[in-house]
């Protein structure tokens, strides 16, 4: 079967670390995606990892180990803006599968 | 930039009626797709397609037809509009079919089944 677990919602102040885990079992693996959907509008693309190991970019980094079908979505410097959902998304054949999201809350 | 582009933005409609739902790409990609998207549930998938006049199930396809004549259009269809059908709907384009290309999505269209 497929499954993909994050969080439902997290919390943390402006300014802050936050790191979000998903974990996923999923057949026929590619790659791994996190999108950003702020409330009533599309998710966009955030980053993508499909070997083991940490891909970096700004503020946001994400993490992907495939034998233990975890990765984890580091956000730095938190800001007020960055309060969203933020969605863990497998690759495999054609098909891209999500998880629920975790929504995050940025408080001042 | 890619822009994926639903049609309506939000639809009411009644039980047992006929519902389109169109999507169009101006990005020349392979791949579209059909999500739909329910809180606590997440997306789920419910076609996709490859090809023009190709297409696939997805996870929930029951209840939902899809149509792709031309290369830049994907159609949703609801055959006969059910309560259970009442969701965001977003549409979503890729390059490769999502291996190493993120999805685009279109702003989503609220439909209300009453």
């Amino acid at each position: 079967g497929q499954n993909i677990d994050q969080p439902t919602e997290m919390t943390a102040t402006e300014g802050a670390i936050v790191q979000i885990n998903c974990t996923y079992q999923t057949s026929g693996f590619n790659g791994l995606f996190w999108y950003q959907q702020h409330a009533g509008e599309a998710p966009t693309f955030l980053s993508y990892n499909v070997l083991d190991g940490l891909e970096e970019k700004g503020r946001f980094s994400s993490f992907l180990s495939r034998s233990k079908g975890y990765s984890y979505l580091l956000l730095k410097e938190l800001q007020m803006k960055d309060s969203a959902s933020y969605l863990c998304a497998t690759t495999g054949g054609f098909k891209t599968i999500f998880g629920a999201g975790t929504r995050l809350f940025v408080k001042a | 930039d890619v822009k994926v582009t639903q049609s309506s933005r939000y639809l009411v409609k009644r039980t047992g009626e006929k519902v389109f739902l169109e999507c169009v790409q101006d990005m020349d990609h392979e791949n579209m797709f059909w999500y739909r998207q329910d809180p606590g549930l997440g997306l789920r998938l419910i076609y996709f397609s490859y090809d023009v006049k190709m297409k696939e199930k997805g996870d929930i396809p029951e209840g939902y037809s899809v149509s792709r004549e031309k290369k830049e259009r994907f159609s949703l269809i609801l055959e006969s509009a059910s309560t259970n059908q009442t969701s965001m709907y977003l549409c979503a384009s890729s390059f490769d079919g999502g291996h190493n290309s993120p999805l685009h999505f279109g702003n989503g269209t609220r439909l209300t089944v009453t």
